[in-house]
Order: C-alpha cells, then structure tokens, then sequence
C-alpha cells in the first residue's frame, strides 16, 4: 500500500517558535508537495518539488521554507511560527509527469496550532 | 481568480438518498480532472479521474460525469451511506502546467 506519513497529527507552539514538519513517501514518487488547508479557503499550496534538493514557490510561501535533502523526504519549516499560520497542513507526493496520470498521494495532515 | 468553481458549498441528505455535487471550472487547455474525497481530519483520496475523452466514469456508488464542452463535471452518489459524509474535492490538470486547480469541495453530510 502506497503511504505518505506526517511525523506529527497534532502540535500546539507558540509564537515565534521555529517548527519543522516532516513528511515521507514510500513510493520513489519525484514530486512533493506542502499544502495549507483553512474553512472556505480549500487547499493552497506553499511550495514544491520535482527533485531532491530542488524547490519552488507555491502560491502562498510567505512565512515559510522547505528542505529536500532524500527523495523521499520533504519537509515545512515555519521559521518563527505566527498565529495565522495556525491551520492544518498536507503534504502529498506524485509520480513524475512523464509517467502516470498525475495523481495526489497525501499524507493524514497535521494540525498546527500557533498560540 | 479561482478557476474551480464548486456547488453546492455544502448539502445535508439523508441515508439511502442520491446527491449530485457540481464543478465548473476555466483551466485550459484541459489535461484532466480528479474528484478526491477527504473525510474529516484525514488527507483526500482520489475517487476517479476524467480526461478529455471520458465523459462518464463509475466506482461504485460513485458516478463522475465530464462536458468538456461547457467545462463542467458532475459527482454523482447513488444510495448515500454514512461513510459518505466527506468533503468532495474538484482538482483540474492543464496541459504543460505544473500546477493544479482546487475547488473548495462540496462538505456532504449523510444522516440516518
């Protein structure tokens, strides 16, 4: 079974902290991606990947930064975490655009809360 | 701008009975379009794919529907189950594009 796996479901930080959050495909998939998902807002998209150590900017990536180090390994950083960034936040990955049909694998999501 | 456009927002039907969720969109030149599935507090799934060609597609109870004409597509769930209640996610792929479209879903809610 195919799995994308957040490291973390659930996280309570505080202003101003530094989070780092994790996200790891097991399907040799090139792609990967961050998404933010607020109420009547739907899934907005921070950053992306095509290739280890290559990213690019997604349509909100203020406030934000990625790493790419493994292919299967992708992760969120917020460097000084603020309350509006408090949402849930969904990484997915897919296969390549020369092969498969552009399917989104994502993770379960993980809620951030910024106090 | 938001290039998907989904109706109805949300929709309360009860157990057994039909539903029908809407998605318009303005993405071109069409590649394909996704319904996804997200029940809550876990990460959508996709439920089938349309591409150009298609114009009905079934899994299961579930019965997608393409006009490329009008850029329409239509999810239709035929004797809703509990499980049902999910929010319906419309993703649009455009040809040499990188990036995808969303809707905001369609939040269905299944009652006994």
């Amino acid at each position: 079974d195919v799995k994308v796996t957040q490291s973390s479901r659930y996280l309570v930080k505080r202003t101003g902290e530094k989070v780092f959050l994790e996200c790891v495909q097991d399907m040799d998939h090139e792609n990967m991606f961050w998404y933010r998902q607020d109420p009547g807002l739907g899934l907005r998209l921070i950053y992306f990947s095509y290739d280890v150590k290559m990213k690019e900017k997604g349509d909100i990536p203020e406030g934000y930064s990625v790493s790419r180090e493994k292919k299967e390994r992708f992760s969120l950083i917020l460097e000084s975490a603020s309350t509006n960034q408090t949402s849930m936040y969904l990484c997915a990955s897919s296969a390549s655009r020369g092969s498969g049909t552009g399917e989104l694998f994502f993770g379960e999501g993980s809620r951030l809360t910024v106090l | 701008k938001n290039q998907v456009e989904q109706s109805p927002q949300s929709l309360i039907i009860l157990e057994g009975k039909n539903c029908t969720l809407q998605c318009n969109y303005t993405v071109s030149p069409f590649s394909n379009l996704r319904w996804y599935k997200q029940d809550t507090g876990r990460g959508p799934v996709s439920l089938t794919i349309m591409t150009f060609s298609e114009n009905t597609k079934s899994n299961g109870r579930y019965t997608a529907t393409l006009d490329a004409d009008t850029k329409q597509s239509s999810l239709h769930i035929t004797a809703s189950q509990l499980s049902d209640s999910a929010s319906y996610i419309c993703v649009v792929s455009a040809i040499g594009y990188n990036r995808l479209a969303f809707g905001k879903g369609n939040q269905v809610v299944v009652i006994p």
